[in-house]
């Protein structure tokens, strides 16, 4: 079975640019989350979906930061304008039922750098 | 407050040794999961070992098992007979069902094994 994969691996943009990063999840997982962790801390949700509804975005900086699942299976999130303090690996996860006893599976990871 | 307290930023145990990480939460759920997460350098994310609050025997997988104290809401991760690759950051998780599931992270024990 396919893990969670995401693209770009590594982005090096500067301030106030644009970026965008994808995920798809394992086949067949309804719930799709996107996390922040900056360097030294843990990881942080930012959106969290389930199959194309948003279930929770509640630490989403909506001003800058936008996510997408519009067909229920892969997902975007965009940052528009970046800066500096958006430097952080940005982990996308997901699970096929939505449980306290299940473990989310993670993808590799996109690092971003913003100069 | 903190959902997920590690106490210890870093730990060196020497090769083939026991060593111990500490994890306490604080939830007032009655059904939540507990999780351990190994992240090396490369930054993928990689599930140990889950817990959950009704199991009264505690966790084991492989060299890995989690000793867990309900009263005192307690999750220390052992892991035995360490090897030079388990030097990572490892970070323990919740998942409550009051708060829809979602994933809370302490913020992570940097291990290193020493030859």
């Amino acid at each position: 079975e396919a893990g969670v994969a995401q693209s770009p691996r590594y982005k090096i943009i500067e301030k106030r640019q644009s970026v965008a990063f994808w995920c798809n999840p394992i086949s067949g997982h309804a719930t799709l989350y996107w996390y922040q962790q900056i360097l030294g801390q843990g990881p942080k949700l930012l959106i969290q979906f389930q199959n194309n509804g948003v279930v929770d975005d509640s630490q989403l900086p909506k001003d800058r930061f936008s996510a997408e699942r519009l067909k229920g299976v892969d997902s975007t999130l965009k940052i528009q304008p970046a800066k500096l303090e958006d430097s952080a690996v940005y982990l996308c996860a997901s699970n096929p039922r939505d449980t306290e006893q299940e473990t989310q599976y993670f993808g590799p990871g996109t690092r971003l750098l913003v100069l | 407050a903190q959902k997920i307290t590690q106490t210890q930023p870093g730990m060196f145990v020497q090769e083939k040794e026991a060593v111990t990480l500490d994890c306490t939460y604080d939830t007032s759920d009655q059904s939540y999961g507990l999780f351990w997460y190994k992240q090396p350098s490369s930054g993928e994310m990689i599930f140990l070992i889950y817990q959950g609050s009704y199991d009264e025997q505690n966790a084991t997988e492989g060299r890995y098992s989690l000793n867990f104290q309900k009263a005192r809401k307690s999750a220390n991760l052992v892991i035995s007979a360490s090897q030079l690759g388990d030097s990572a950051m490892y970070f323990c998780a919740m998942r409550e069902r009051s708060s829809a599931r979602q994933l809370t992270f302490g913020s992570g024990t940097q291990l290193t094994v020493l030859p």
